[in-house]
């Protein structure tokens, strides 16, 4: 156990729709790194926070967003979903920004149908 | 981009030790080797990291050449459950103002063989 809880574990949505999907940090780990993994696709780095700001982007599409709470817990939103947004989504947590290793939740699987 | 180049797949006989390698020729004087594994379709797993010194933990040893452009990590005595895909990648050390995103690149499939 990670100590990264993911929320839900499992979705499946129809076209058009909006989700979001929730991460929860290991105790006391102030940055979230969020990535998204097709089928047999690699790990695509989506966006981090740090202490509730915005740090790094990656290739994330305009349709998903994302933000970290105060209490420190992060919500992904993916919105007007298409069928090629069916991956896993992964959320993971570090106490800093950078130097240390990163913990990663058990993923979210997302169906687009 | 990931800054590291790995082999795409790898065999090894379980009880046998794995030797992963990695090369990151362009790799910067403060930026670590981090090793990850990611089991199918579970989260990756962080196994090792280091700077310029050889280092060794429960999972794993990490052996990182001299001129910093390569390492290996070691799985002393493979198992069927170390099957994965294992992910070299460089990473900045601790500072506020680094972009330090993680990006994993295709890593190597490393099949242990009974």
């Amino acid at each position: 156990d990670s100590g990264v809880t993911q929320t839900p574990k499992h979705l499946i949505t129809a076209t058009g729709q909006r989700v979001t999907l929730r991460c929860s940090p290991r105790s006391g780990d102030l940055s979230v790194y969020w990535y998204q993994q097709s089928l047999d696709q690699g790990l695509q780095f989506l966006i981090q926070y740090y202490n509730g700001e915005e740090r790094a982007k990656g290739n994330i599409l305009e349709r998903f967003s994302a933000q970290q709470f105060p209490d420190l817990h992060s919500e992904l939103n993916l919105s007007s979903l298409e069928l090629g947004d069916s991956a896993l989504y992964f959320c993971a947590s570090s106490p800093n920004p950078g130097g240390t290793e990163a913990f990663f939740g058990q993923g979210t699987r997302l169906t687009v149908v | 981009d990931a800054k590291t180049t790995q082999p795409t797949s790898m065999d090894c006989a379980e009880g046998r030790a794995a030797n992963l390698p990695c090369n990151h020729s362009t790799i910067s004087g403060n930026e670590y080797v981090y090793w990850y594994r990611q089991i199918h379709s579970q989260g990756p797993q962080y196994i090792i990291h280091g700077l310029k010194n050889n280092e060794t933990n429960e999972m794993a040893s990490l052996i990182i050449t001299e001129d910093r452009k390569s390492s290996t990590l070691i799985l002393p005595h493979a198992t069927l459950r170390d099957t994965a895909v294992y992910y070299c990648i460089v990473r900045p050390d601790e500072g506020e103002n680094r972009d330090d995103k993680i990006i994993f690149g295709k890593g190597t499939r490393l099949h242990i063989l009974p």
